[in-house]
């Protein structure tokens, strides 16, 4: 069965540093990795998907995170933190298959933005 | 972004009343969810659908039902809240096609006192 793992539930950076926030995952299949953003008392937005195409994968926001199969990771990346970029991130594996379509998530990294 | 509405948006309700939560999209995707979020628990997976009337249990169905009549609506109902019914409710939906990414709602934040 597909897994993800996303180490640390919160992550604090300062502004203008590099924001790594880590994500494993188990996949049994090729896996479709994703990552979303939460922000505030909102919905999740899709900041990135992965889906075989190409292993770095660029998103919205300035945000990258590069597939690593060896290492079965999709860390994500932004070279410099803004404040914007305070919300939760979660990571999320495709569980497809049949007429299932779902999307196992993992619980989440907060990331903070010092100033 | 696809069009998905929520409501209410906030509830509050006592412990053993039916409540009834609905989703509405505009985009025509076939696939509809409904997910809790808990601290440290992430999303979870309530019930989904693939197509009208086609529903399927998720890891935490227990306590829920879900009913889709018609391709823009789904609804959640909680038969009896209990407390450990309190949380965020978000809807999501997927074409179907492509890569598999879900579109979420807003949310429905739920207090069952």
């Amino acid at each position: 069965a597909q897994s993800v793992t996303q180490l640390g539930s919160h992550v604090s950076v300062s502004e203008g540093a590099l924001v790594l926030l880590r994500c494993n995952y188990s996949s049994s299949v090729p896996p479709y990795l994703f990552w979303y953003v939460q922000y505030p008392n909102q919905g999740l937005q899709l900041l990135l998907k992965y889906t075989s195409a190409a292993t770095l994968v660029k998103g919205i926001n300035g945000f990258e995170a590069e597939f690593k199969k060896s290492e079965t990771s999709f860390h994500l990346t932004k070279p410099s933190a803004h404040m914007s970029d305070a919300a939760e991130y979660f990571c999320a594996v495709s569980d497809y298959g049949g007429a299932t379509n779902k999307l196992i998530f993992g619980t989440g990294t907060l990331l903070a933005v010092q100033p | 972004d696809a069009g998905i509405t929520q409501s209410p948006r906030h509830k509050v309700t006592e412990t053993g009343t039916p409540v009834t939560l609905r989703c509405h999209q505009t985009e025509n995707h076939r696939y509809m969810y409904w997910y809790r979020q808990d601290p440290g628990h992430g999303l979870r997976l309530i019930h989904y659908s693939y197509g009208v009337k086609d529903t399927d249990k998720g890891e935490v169905s227990d306590g829920y039902s879900v009913s889709r009549s018609k391709t823009e609506d789904f609804l959640l109902t909680l038969e009896s809240a209990t407390s450990s019914q309190t949380s965020v409710y978000f809807c999501a939906t997927a074409s179907g096609t492509g890569h598999l990414e879900q579109y979420f709602g807003p949310g429905t934040r739920l207090t069952v006192t």
